[in-house]
């Protein structure tokens, strides 16, 4: 069974950084590409970061970039996400997803089609 | 990187079909065949429901289907049952090589 657990959330103060893990089981994480995507309190979804297999292709949303970091340790099924100068925006359940090749699609073009129950991160002084 | 268009909410009651449209850009939804409908029940992640447009992962019911036309993208339910109330987003991949999503609707069966 594919599971997706998340770590790391907590509350931090504006300025502050975090780093957020999740741990891949009951699939060959070496071959997938995977990525972050986060919900605010209330509202909807926004995709934040993907990487691929290799770590050889990374994109980030434009309300990131500059402040994030994902990268992935192959070695020990683990996905991370390090975060800095946060921001109350940031604020939200981030998501793990992994993107599994159906269809036509190929890395991160493919949809998400496991998830992880998310971990909550909070900016707040 | 504007999130895709959907409406807030819509409402049905059992046995009847609803659609949800969600609207895009040629830069999106109408560049890409890489379309995905997303069911999201309260306090609960979110469930992969269509990919490429039109297709059904294995163990999606066949009362969902979806479409494209031109940017707007569309899913229906038919047969509406009370456990299809849930949120649904629409996704795209798009031409910057990032992921947009909708923001949402909140399905009410009624």
């Amino acid at each position: 069974e594919v599971q997706l657990v998340e770590s790391g959330g907590g509350q931090v103060k504006p300025g502050g950084s975090l780093r957020l893990s999740c741990a891949a089981s009951g699939f060959s994480f070496s071959r997938y590409s995977v990525a972050w995507v986060r919900q605010a309190p209330g509202k909807g979804l926004e995709w934040v970061s993907s990487i691929s297999s290799s770590s050889d292709f990374i994109y980030y949303a434009d309300s990131v970039k500059g402040r994030f970091s994902i990268s992935r340790d192959s070695a020990k099924n683990s996905l991370h996400l390090q975060m800095n100068s946060l921001r109350a925006e940031d604020t939200a359940m981030y998501f793990c997803a992994r993107h599994t090749p159906i269809g036509y699609c190929s890395g991160i073009t493919c949809p998400f089609d496991s998830w992880g129950q998310g971990t909550l991160v909070t900016v707040s002084s | 990187q504007s999130a895709l268009t959907q409406p807030a909410s819509v409402s049905g009651s059992p046995g009847q079909s609803i659609t949800i449209s969600c609207t895009g850009t040629s830069g999106d939804i109408g560049g890409y065949n890489s379309v995905s409908w997303y069911q999201q029940p309260p306090g609960k992640a979110p469930r992969l429901m269509i990919y490429d447009v039109s297709q059904r992962p294995s163990g999606v019911s066949n009362r969902f289907s979806a479409s494209k036309s031109g940017n707007t993208a569309s899913l229906t339910i038919s047969g509406l049952q009370a456990e299809d109330e849930a949120d649904y987003y629409c996704s795209s991949y798009t031409i910057s090589s990032t992921w947009v999503f909708g923001g949402g609707t909140k399905l009410t069966v009624l």
